[in-house]
């Protein structure tokens, strides 16, 4: 069955410039996560949803990054002025409920900004 | 509060036998166990969602101990194909709560022919 995928696979981008992420949960999925990992590093949370609700954003570094979900499907992270710092791996999971379930995670945006 | 992995990093010869280790200063609720391979998505392994209970498929296993501040992860026998970081994950909060993880810093394994 498919799984979660997401794209762009790789960014590169110009510093200052805004960047959509996009990711598309696995089919029936109602909880959807964000998580960051840059190079060498663990996995960052970034910010989760519960259908289209986003009960915790604690982990978003900043207000240049926000996100959305809607139809209770597709997510789409937003960096705004992006910064090097930014550069990182952006991964997506989703599970079947936001109870503690098995997460399946994406293969990744790479994102490069120069 | 991350969870602490031990070691950083193994080497072994296919064939070997490794542990990696999870722990926290506090009770942990669950633990999930992912494996990420260079490039690529990290990939479920197991959940361990009770003290003292264990776990196994193939050759890979783990255990959380009955204090639930500590788990473990075996690999016997190891193959090539295990090679990878591992990550052990640990919700901030029990019961009905949403199941945001909080993963160690990983474990990067690496086996030999």
């Amino acid at each position: 069955g498919a799984g979660v995928s997401q794209s762009p696979s790789n960014k590169v981008t110009e510093k200052g410039k805004d960047v959509e992420l996009r990711c598309d949960p696995i089919s029936g999925h109602t909880a959807l996560y964000w998580y960051r990992q840059s190079l060498g590093q663990g996995l960052e949370f970034l910010i989760y949803f519960q259908g289209n609700s986003a009960p915790d954003k604690s982990g978003l570094p900043s207000d240049r990054f926000s996100a959305e979900r809607t139809g209770g499907s597709v997510s789409t992270l937003t960096i705004q002025r992006t910064q090097q710092e930014d550069s990182a791996v952006y991964l997506c999971a989703s599970s079947l409920q936001g109870s503690g379930g098995t997460q399946y995670f994406g293969p990744g945006t790479r994102l490069l900004v120069l | 509060q991350q969870p602490v992995q031990s070691p950083q990093a193994v080497i072994l010869r296919e064939g070997e036998d490794a542990v990696i280790n999870c722990s926290s200063s506090k009770a942990l609720y669950s633990v999930h166990w992912y494996r990420q391979k260079h490039g690529e998505a990290p990939i479920f392994l197991m959940i361990l969602l009770k003290g003292g209970e264990q776990k196994g498929h193939d050759k890979i296993s783990a255990s959380f101990n009955e204090k639930k501040q500590q788990s473990s992860l075996y690999l016997t026998a190891s193959q090539l194909s295990y090679s990878g970081t591992y990550f052990c994950g640990t919700p901030e909060t029990g019961g009905t709560s949403y199941g945001k993880l909080t993963f160690g810093q990983g474990t990067i394994l690496t086996v030999h022919p």
